[in-house]
């Protein structure tokens, strides 16, 4: 079965502050999204990597896809209230069908 | 452009009644997909539907629980004789096409209480 991982669970940092989000497995995904999820919401697409190595950046968030396909990186400079949010990370294992990580749930203090 | 639309947004059952939750894609859309997400866990896939057909089930429980897609109308989730166990976030998503990069567009979501 495959198993994603993220760390750290919970993050509490003050307003502009950087801090770095992490996915790791064991197994290879063809992609991986990353999603952003507010209460009482359904996730909304953040970004997809697809390629080893691949970097995205989406205004402050930069998004990394490891070399070997099997982890990814969520890092957003300069944090601000409105970045607070539960951030998901996912793998395709076939159409449609998404491997998600626990979640990380971040909280950004003015 | 609509998003994908859930319904009802929250529903309280009684153990033992049905619960019915209904999706409709977006438009242009004829992938559907259900998600369940539990109490301080993740999203869990149940179900992969495209019109008339169950692509993948492998997620759905084995008893009370079953999907459909029909020609016209939304997809249906139902759970038969709810337990307490099945309180949750069911998450319909949706998608144009079978692609490998597997991109979701999800619905806020039906959050049903079984009391």
């Amino acid at each position: 079965t495959q198993l994603l991982e993220q760390s750290p669970q919970f993050l509490s940092i003050q307003e502009g502050e950087n801090l770095t989000v992490y996915c790791n497995s064991s197994s290879v995904f063809s992609s991986l999204q990353w999603y952003r999820q507010e209460p009482g919401e359904g996730p909304v697409l953040l970004v997809t990597v697809v390629t080893g190595g691949e970097v995205k950046k989406l205004k402050r968030l930069t998004f990394q896809f490891g070399d070997a396909r099997k982890d990814s990186s969520l890092h957003i400079t300069a944090a601000q209230p409105g970045d607070t949010g539960l951030y998901l990370c996912a793998g395709a294992q076939g159409a449609g069908k998404l491997i998600f990580g626990q979640g990380t749930t971040l909280q950004v203090k003015p | 452009n609509a998003g994908v639309m859930q319904n009802p947004r929250h529903l309280v059952r009684r153990r033992g009644q049905e619960a019915r939750l209904r999706c409709s894609p977006m438009k242009g859309h004829s992938h559907v997909y259900w998600y369940r997400q539990l109490p301080e866990e993740g999203l869990k896939f149940m179900v992969y539907l495209q019109k008339e057909n169950i692509i993948d089930e492998s997620g759905m429980p084995k008893e009370r629980f079953s999907a459909e897609f029909p020609k016209e109308g939304p997809s249906i989730l139902r759970i038969q004789q709810v337990v307490r166990g099945d309180s949750a976030a069911y998450f319909c998503a949706s998608s144009p096409r079978q692609g490998s990069t597997g991109e979701l567009f999800f619905g806020e979501g039906s959050r049903l209480t079984v009391l």
